[in-house]
């Protein structure tokens, strides 16, 4: 079967980092992404993992564990406009995104 | 320019109806995709096209059509409207089936709230 775990909610204030775990069960594992999705718009691409260990981009870094079928999206340094729901999905085979739920995250000053 | 363009944005229909949306992507890519957003937020995977081929098909009622007249257009006719199919319907597109480069790029979404 096909699961995907993550916290539904998040809060955090600006400046501070935030990391946002997902932990995932499916079969055909074929790579983790991230999405952000403001309320009322689409998701974004974030990130990309497909080896074990840390992907670092900008303020953003995500890590891979296979073997404990875990991942973690790292937020630094954040901002108001941090404030959005993250995805986590999982590949399985060439093209079905399996999504979780989605951690919405709320940024105060 | 969009890269994924999806259309109507908004659509209030009555239960019964038998409404459209279209999509069109002008990323080049092979594979286009259709998802749905429930009101708890849940994005899942409805179908899947590659090169006008479909390729995923998520146990989604006969009621939900896709057509893909060429490899850049992937709409989706629904018949016979009802309450539950009120949700956010994304159109996607993605360039390589299962490679790095397979990331999924998303159209604004449809809303469609079904009354």
């Amino acid at each position: 079967g096909q699961n995907i775990d993550q916290p539904t909610e998040m809060t955090a204030t600006e400046g501070a980092i935030v990391q946002i775990n997902c932990t995932y069960q499916t079969s055909g594992f074929n790579g983790l992404f991230w999405y952000q999705q403001h309320a009322g718009e689409a998701p974004t691409f974030l990130s990309y993992n497909v080896l074990d260990g840390l992907e670092e981009k900008g303020r953003f870094s995500s890590f891979l564990s296979r073997s404990k079928g875990y991942s973690y999206l790292l937020l630094k340094e954040l901002q108001m406009k941090d404030s959005a729901s993250y995805l986590c999905a999982v590949r399985e085979g060439t093209d079905k995104l399996i999504f979780g739920t989605g951690t919405r995250l709320q940024v105060f000053p | 320019d969009t890269a994924v363009s999806q259309t109507p944005k908004y659509l209030v229909t009555q239960m019964g109806n038998d409404k459209s949306i279209k999509c069109e992507q002008n990323l080049g890519h092979d594979t286009m995709y259709w998802y749905k957003q429930d009101s708890k937020k849940f994005l899942k995977i409805m179908f899947s096209y590659n090169n006008k081929e479909l390729i995923i098909n998520e146990t989604v009622p006969n009621r939900f059509s896709p057509k893909s007249p060429d490899k850049a257009h992937l709409n989706l006719h629904i018949n016979s409207l009802e309450l539950g199919d009120s949700a956010v319907y994304f159109c996607a597109s993605s360039q390589e089936r299962g490679g790095a480069g397979n990331t999924i790029y998303f159209g604004e979404g449809s809303w469609l709230t079904v009354v």
